[in-house]
């Protein structure tokens, strides 16, 4: 089945500890985002890879660091978590390949840091 | 930066009657695409219209594309309870391969 997967799903964790977000797509897909999801701010783009080892700012990049060493996984990392990291992030995947342009995204991963 | 401004911000009708919310953006697209969410959900993809389309169906999900007005809709018809999610509109630019989203319409269905 073709899917995005995401781990944790849920996290809680303190101002400072570093912390990963794993993200996983079975559809070789060349180009991978991440976004966050906030009340009234709808999505916004946090980072983005074109391809393996190509990766670009996104519009709210600050305090999020990425990296693309294979092509089905984009983890994102947060050096130094703070409370206004608190929200709901969705990593993304689509192929340019083709005509399919659709994204597809993860379940998502609701973190809290206080 | 915020392309697609989608309006209204939340509707509420009745099961049976069609939803319609409009989507409206900035610059020039390849295309445009229809995203649903059900609440704290991933969003999952409806249907994409391109730029050199005018309307496109698809099961009870009718869009339109008005690129002279760079506006879109989506109009569900026969609603169901089902259908209650947000819905979103993302504009594919040209040349970026980066998808914008809106802030999307909360749409609710009563049975």
């Amino acid at each position: 089945e073709a899917q995005v997967t995401q781990n944790p799903r849920y996290l809680i964790t303190v101002t400072g500890k570093k912390l990963t977000v794993t993200c996983s797509q079975n559809m070789n897909h060349e180009y991978m985002s991440w976004y966050r999801q906030d009340p009234g701010l709808g999505l916004r783009q946090i980072y983005y890879s074109m391809n393996v080892e190509v990766t670009d700012k996104g519009d709210v990049p600050e305090g999020y660091k990425v990296s693309r060493k294979e092509k089905r996984n984009f983890p994102l990392i947060l050096e130094s978590p703070s409370p206004n990291q608190t929200s709901l992030y969705f990593c993304a995947s689509r192929s340019f390949i083709g005509r399919a342009y659709e994204q597809y995204f993860g379940p998502g991963t609701r973190l809290t840091v206080t | 930066s915020q392309q697609g401004e989608e309006d209204p911000q939340a509707l509420s009708i009745q099961e049976g009657e069609n939803a319609t919310m409009n989507c409206s953006y900035k610059t020039s697209i390849n295309n445009l695409q229809w995203y649903r969410q059900n609440s704290g959900r991933g969003l999952v993809h409806l249907i994409l219209i391109r730029s050199n389309e005018r309307e496109k169906h698809s099961g009870r999900l009718r869009v339109t594309l008005d690129t002279s007005k760079k506006s879109s809709s989506l109009l569900i018809t026969a609603s169901r309870a089902a259908d209650t999610a947000s819905y979103f509109c993302a504009t594919d630019a040209v040349y970026t391969g980066k998808l914008i989203f809106g802030q999307g319409t909360t749409l609710q269905v009563k049975p």
